[in-house]
């Protein structure tokens, strides 16, 4: 199975300050066709876990600007340019290069 | 507006069976993949199973393989998961998403609780 660890595991961020969490993989999430499958969810308390980013940088419909995906092979990042307190929840990166699909063990963000 | 709503969660006694809906509305249920991925109590995100668009292609994480089947009803617009011999480790919220050929899970209904004890 591909191993996705991400840090911090863990992240507490005035709003308006800028965040980033960083998620690698054991393994390229590099396809043949030039696809990289790798993807960013945001589960909020409450709610059904959301689709930030697909293949690796890629903003999903209604996602704020402020979100952003970088990376390539073995380590990506996504980044909040100013977080805001409805960004709380647990950040897990995914990856559907290989089944099983396997996630991050995701990180924490909470507004100080 | 996609719409994804898991029933059919429950407490049930190790070793016995229970079975998952998840009705879905506001797309083309036929033409999606689509899957059912889990979350234990303070735990993270577990994928559990895929189904593609017609039932031809069907994977399982290895933790379930064997004991739960996933299957879908397009005239119905449903996708069930059924699980057997269950165990106390099975206990998780179970979320359905959605494949696309954007994403592979671009939406997610709210679970359903699923608590196996004694």
């Amino acid at each position: 199975d591909i191993l996705l660890t991400q840090t911090p595991l863990s992240l507490s961020v005035t709003p308006g300050q800028p965040a980033s969490i960083s998620c690698k993989s054991d393994r390229s999430l590099l396809h043949s066709s030039g696809r990289t499958y790798l993807y960013w969810y945001l589960h909020k308390p409450g709610q059904p876990p959301q689709l930030l980013i697909y293949e690796v940088s890629n903003r999903f419909s209604g996602v704020p600007d402020r979100f952003s995906g970088s990376g390539s092979g073995t380590d990506f990042t996504l980044k909040i340019r100013r977080v805001e307190a409805e960004d709380v929840g647990v950040y897990y990166c995914m990856q559907s290069l290989h089944l099983p699909y396997t996630f991050g063990q995701g990180t924490k963000l909470e507004i100080k | 507006q996609v719409h994804l709503v898991e029933s059919g969660g429950g407490v049930v006694q190790p070793g016995r069976s229970l079975r998952l809906s998840c009705a879905a509305s506001g797309f083309t249920f036929r033409s999606y993949v689509m899957d059912w991925v889990r979350q234990a109590p303070g735990k993270g995100l577990e994928w559990v199973a895929v189904i593609s668009h017609d039932s031809e292609a069907i994977f399982y994480a290895d933790s379930v393989k064997g004991r739960f089947t996933i299957s879908r009803d397009n005239s119905k617009n449903t996708l069930f998961l059924e699980m057997n011999s269950l165990r106390p480790d099975d206990t998780a919220v179970y979320f359905c998403a959605r494949g696309s050929t954007i994403a592979t899970f671009d939406y997610w209904g709210r679970g359903t609780l699923v608590t196996v004890s004694s």
